[in-house]
C-alpha cells in the first residue's frame, strides 16, 4: 500500500492565482481530513469527509473549497491565492475504531508559498 | 471554539533527564490521541486513550488521560536524542467526526 499520497510536494503561486491540491489514499479509509500547518505551530482543520459525497468545513475554511467523489480521493481547492495561505498543507485518513475516531493517517505535505 | 492548549511550547533537556508535556482543555473529548512529528513529516500515532484515568505505556513513554478527560499529559522517562520533535495532541468530542489539535510542543534532546 503506498498510504497516503499528496501531490505536489512543493508550489510557489502568485497572489490571485488558483491551485488543486490532491491527496489520496489507498486504504479505504471511510474519513479524510485536510490540515494546514504554519511553522512552528499545531495543525488546523480546514475541512473534513466521512464518506464520498459527504464533506464539512473545519476551523479554517475560508479560501478554500473541497469536492469527494470518490473513497480514495479528496482535493483541496484554493481559489484567489493570498499570502495567508502560505504554509505546509497536509492530508491525512483514518478508519473509525471503536469509541474513537481511528489513527490518522498522513501525507507527506505540500509547501505552499504565496507570493 | 474547542482549544487545546500544550505546555511547555518549548523544551530543551539533555540525554537522561525526565520530561512531562500537558494538554488542557474545558472541553471534554471523547478521545484524545498523541503524535509525534519529525522535521518535514507528518505526524505519526504515538497512542490514543478513551477512559478517562487511563494511563497507557508505550517503552518509555507514559501517557494518561485525566478523569474527567478534559486533559492528558505525556510522561518521558530518560529522554533520548531520538525522542527530539514535536508533540501534539488531538481531541475528539462526542459526536463529532473531526479531531482538533493542539498548539504543540517542541522538544529538543541533547546528547
Amino acid at each position: 500500500n503506498a498510504g497516503v499520497t499528496q501531490t505536489p510536494k512543493f508550489r510557489i503561486l502568485k497572489i490571485g492565482q488558483s491551485m488543486t491540491l490532491q491527496c489520496a489514499q489507498d486504504m479505504n479509509h471511510n474519513y479524510m481530513y485536510w490540515y494546514r500547518q504554519d511553522p512552528g505551530m499545531g495543525l488546523k482543520l480546514i475541512y473534513y469527509s466521512v464518506g464520498a459525497g459527504i464533506t464539512d468545513k473545519g476551523e479554517v475554511p475560508n479560501g478554500y473549497n473541497v469536492s469527494r467523489s470518490t473513497t480514495e480521493d479528496f482535493p483541496l481547492r484554493l481559489e484567489l491565492a493570498a499570502p495567508s495561505q502560505t504554509s505546509v498543507y497536509f492530508c491525512a485518513s483514518s478508519y473509525p475504531g471503536a469509541g474513537d475516531l481511528g489513527e490518522q493517517y498522513f501525507g507527506p505535505g505540500t509547501r505552499l508559498t504565496v507570493t | 471554539t474547542q482549544l487545546l492548549e500544550q505546555s511547555p511550547q518549548f523544551l530543551s533537556i539533555q540525554e537522561g533527564e525526565n520530561l512531562t508535556v500537558y494538554c488542557n482543555s474545558s472541553s471534554v473529548f471523547s478521545s484524545l490521541q498523541w503524535y509525534r512529528q519529525e522535521p518535514g513529516e507528518g505526524p505519526v500515532l504515538l497512542v490514543t486513550v478513551v477512559t478517562g484515568g487511563e494511563v497507557k505505556k508505550l517503552k518509555r513513554l507514559t501517557f494518561q488521560f485525566g478523569d474527567a478527560r478534559k486533559d492528558s499529559s505525556l510522561h518521558i522517562t530518560a529522554a533520548q536524542p531520538g525522542d527530539t520533535g514535536l508533540y501534539l495532541c488531538a481531541g475528539a468530542t462526542s459526536g463529532t467526526y473531526k479531531y482538533i489539535f493542539g498548539t504543540g510542543t517542541r522538544l529538543k534532546v541533547l546528547a
